[in-house]
C-alpha cells in the first residue's frame, strides 16, 4: 500500500464550487504539505503543517484553506473554485529528523471549468 | 521572484553518456539542497541531497555538486539510462525551517 494517498485522483468541477482534496499518510510523519504544479512554474507551496495544531501559509495560499484532522490526515479546500486553480496538486510528508526529504502522494489533477 | 531556478526546461542525452542538470539559487540562507525525480502520473520521488557543509555527494550513478560561492548546484547521472527519462526538480531549504522551495524542473530524455 502507498505511504501517501490522495483522493480523488482526478476531478473536474465548475467555477464557484467548493472542492476538498484529501491526503492520508501511514509514515507517521508530523510534517505535511500541499503543493500545486503548473507547467513552467514547478512546485509551489500552498500550506504546510508541522503538527495538528500548527498550520502555516505557503507561497500561494490565497483562495485555499486546509484542515489537519489528525496526524495522518491533511485536507486542502478550495472554497470557491476558479479556472486558474486548474493544476496538479500534490500532498507530501516528511522533513523528519535525520533526513530532509519529502514523500509525495500521486497527485490530484483538478480542472475548474 | 524565483529563488530556485532551473534554466534548462529540457535536455536530451544518449544512453551511456553523462547527464548534467543544473540549478541556481539566490537566497544565501539556503543550506540544504535536494533533487527529486518525477515520472508522469506519479508524485516526485527523492533522489539525492547535499548539505552546504559539503561540496559533493554521491549515490551510485548520481552525484550532486554544490558551488556555494556561485549559488549553483548540479546533478550528474553517469551512465545515463533510458529509465532515467523523467522531470527532475531541485529544491532548497534552510535547516530547521522544513520549508522547501522548488525549481521549475528539467525534463530529461535519455535516447536508447
Amino acid at each position: 500500500d502507498a505511504d501517501v494517498t490522495q483522493t480523488p485522483r482526478n476531478r473536474i468541477t465548475k467555477t464557484g464550487k467548493r472542492i476538498m482534496l484529501e491526503c492520508s499518510q501511514t509514515k507517521g510523519h508530523d510534517r505535511m504539505y500541499w503543493y500545486r504544479q503548473d507547467p513552467g512554474l514547478g512546485l509551489r507551496l500552498i500550506y504546510y503543517s508541522f503538527d495538528v495544531k500548527d498550520i502555516n501559509k505557503g507561497e500561494i495560499s490565497d483562495g485555499y484553506s486546509v484542515s489537519r484532522q489528525a496526524q495522518a490526515k491533511f485536507s486542502l479546500s478550495l472554497e470557491s473554485a476558479i479556472p486558474n486553480q486548474t493544476a496538479l496538486y500534490f500532498c507530501a510528508t516528511g522533513g523528519e529528523r535525520g533526513g530532509g526529504e519529502q514523500f509525495f502522494g500521486p497527485g490530484t489533477r483538478l480542472t475548474v471549468l | 521572484d524565483q529563488q530556485v531556478k532551473q534554466n534548462s526546461p529540457s535536455l536530451s542525452v544518449q544512453e551511456g553518456r553523462i547527464s548534467i542538470l543544473n540549478c541556481d539559487y539566490t537566497n544565501s540562507m539556503f543550506d540544504y539542497f535536494l533533487w527529486y525525480k518525477k515520472y508522469p502520473a506519479e508524485g516526485p520521488t527523492f533522489l539525492i541531497s547535499i548539505s552546504s557543509i559539503k561540496d559533493k555527494n554521491e549515490d551510485g550513478r548520481f552525484t550532486v555538486f554544490l558551488n556555494k560561492s556561485a549559488k549553483h548546484l548540479s546533478l550528474h547521472i553517469v551512465p545515463s539510462q533510458p529509465g532515467d527519462s523523467a522531470v527532475y526538480f531541485c529544491a532548497a531549504s534552510t535547516t530547521g525551517t522544513y520549508k522547501y522551495i522548488f525549481g521549475t524542473g528539467t525534463r530529461l530524455k535519455v535516447l536508447a
